[in-house]
């Protein structure tokens, strides 16, 4: 099952901040966040692993909690360059691949 | 560094045509697979393959085979195309299972007519 995203849209004024929920109603192992700009492939942005672990982008944190099966992605003081379509996905650890959400659309303003 | 590329990267199909997708990577990543990207579906999972010579289907595998003959290659087939496998296709490859991030390739924009 697909995770679910919130919000599905946001529209931000340059230098604000954003959140982006990504809950799953499957024990995940790992949560990913990529983003992927109009007409481009998804680009890595975060990997959360199960215990703890961070690896990622230095101006973009994520937390990622194991018991509700939740993680949130936070740009802070948003750049224009951060507009695209945000997606979260998770995986279970097994070979399975990814399973993605559906998108947040983030738009900055200047 | 090339990392992952996809050959064609635009195609136009008649319904029953088949056709081939290149995956190529060039970072020795065991793991490939391919997603459909649909609007407001996000990337669904088709086939994947955790080495050379092994696949398995992912969520929606149905209308399609693959190959993976060479590490390096990954193969997506349509044997004859409908028009709701319009879409464009990624490929990706990743280190690990789930816990490396994976790196996609340009994608390949199919139109079935």
């Amino acid at each position: 099952q697909q995770p679910v995203q919130s919000p599905q849209a946001v529209i931000l004024r340059e230098g604000e901040d954003a959140v982006i929920n990504c809950s799953s109603s499957k024990a995940l192992y790992s949560v990913h966040w990529y983003r992927q700009k109009h007409g481009e492939a998804p680009v890595f942005l975060m990997i959360l692993l199960k215990g703890g672990e961070q690896k990622g982008h230095e101006k973009i944190s994520a937390s990622f909690n194991e018991k509700k099966q939740q993680s949130s992605l936070y740009l802070t003081a948003s750049q224009l360059s951060y507009s695209g379509t945000y997606f979260c996905a998770h995986g279970g650890g097994g070979a399975d691949g990814l399973t993605f959400g559906k998108g947040t659309h983030l738009i900055i303003q200047p | 560094n090339a990392g992952v590329t996809q050959t064609p990267k635009f195609r136009v199909l008649k319904t029953g045509q088949s056709m081939t997708l290149l995956c190529a990577q060039d970072m020795n990543h065991e793991y490939m697979y391919w997603y459909r990207q649909d609007p407001g579906m996000g990337l669904r999972l088709i086939h994947y393959s955790v080495g050379e010579g092994t696949t398995a289907k992912g969520e929606v595998p149905d209308g399609y085979n693959v190959s993976r003959l060479k590490k390096q290659n990954f193969l997506l087939g349509l044997e004859s195309a409908a028009p709701s496998q319009t879409s464009v296709y990624f490929c990706a490859s990743s280190l690990l299972r789930a816990e490396s991030e994976a790196f996609f390739g340009q994608g390949t924009r199919l139109t079935v007519v």
